[in-house]
């Protein structure tokens, strides 16, 4: 069956590291997400990305956040300059297109700690 | 925004036994409503879906209901077992499923 790959499972970075989060989404899909969840708390939406832009992102996802898609199989979250409350599990998120009500798989996550 | 409510946070039920969540949302445009099943250290994995026009979909134990001229939609596991122990969350788009609003969780535990 398949699904989609998020490396590493694990990241610790030092405050003010840059770090990139990479996905591998399900190949014949075009819609791609990025969440997070900090622990204990809700999923919540960061962005979401489709024909190479962002299609709608959230008030979590300010400058310091960018996507990337570098190639036709990776797509990537990286965090320019980390901060404490950024850690989190980063849950990478494919659909096979935008219309309604198609399903969106999730990775099993990157937990990244921030020290 | 989309605003959703999940209760209860916490459930405990015999093995065997029926559990409901519910779930309210507040956007009357949302017209898809997944629930999502985490296990511990796992990402969210669809377990069932429903859509707008429709009122009740039943898929072997896991059943879903959507009122919605209330905005409520309920997820029921019926002969519960132990590897239904989870977090469950119900989620809701408002648009054309371009954001998906999370509910804030239940754990369930199916004890033996």
């Amino acid at each position: 069956e398949p699904e989609v790959t998020q490396t590493p499972s694990h990241q610790v970075t030092q405050m003010g590291q840059e770090v990139i989060l990479r996905c591998v989404p399900i190949s014949n899909h075009l819609y791609f997400y990025w969440y997070r969840q900090i622990l204990g708390q809700k999923v919540e939406f960061l962005v979401s990305f489709y024909n190479n832009e962002i299609s709608e992102k959230s008030e979590i996802f300010d400058d310091q956040f960018s996507v990337e898609r570098p190639d036709g199989s990776n797509f990537t979250l990286k965090i320019r300059s980390t901060k404490l409350e950024d850690s989190a599990m980063y849950f990478c998120a494919s659909k096979r297109d935008r219309v309604l009500n198609t399903e969106a798989f999730f990775g099993q996550g990157t937990r990244l700690t921030v020290v | 925004g989309e605003n959703v409510e999940q209760h209860p946070s916490t459930l405990s039920v015999q093995e065997g036994d029926s559990a409901v969540i519910k779930c309210t949302y507040s956007d009357s445009a949302s017209n898809y409503f997944p629930w999502y099943k985490q296990e511990l250290g796992k990402g969210p994995q669809l377990i069932i879906d429903i859509r707008s026009n429709v009122g009740e979909k039943k898929d072997q134990r896991i059943a879903v209901t959507l009122n919605k001229t209330a905005k409520h939609f309920s997820l029921h596991i019926t002969e519960t077992q132990p590897e239904d122990s989870a977090v469950y969350f119900c989620a809701a788009t408002n648009n054309y499923g371009q954001n998906f609003v999370f509910g804030p969780g239940t754990r369930l535990s199916v004890l033996p």
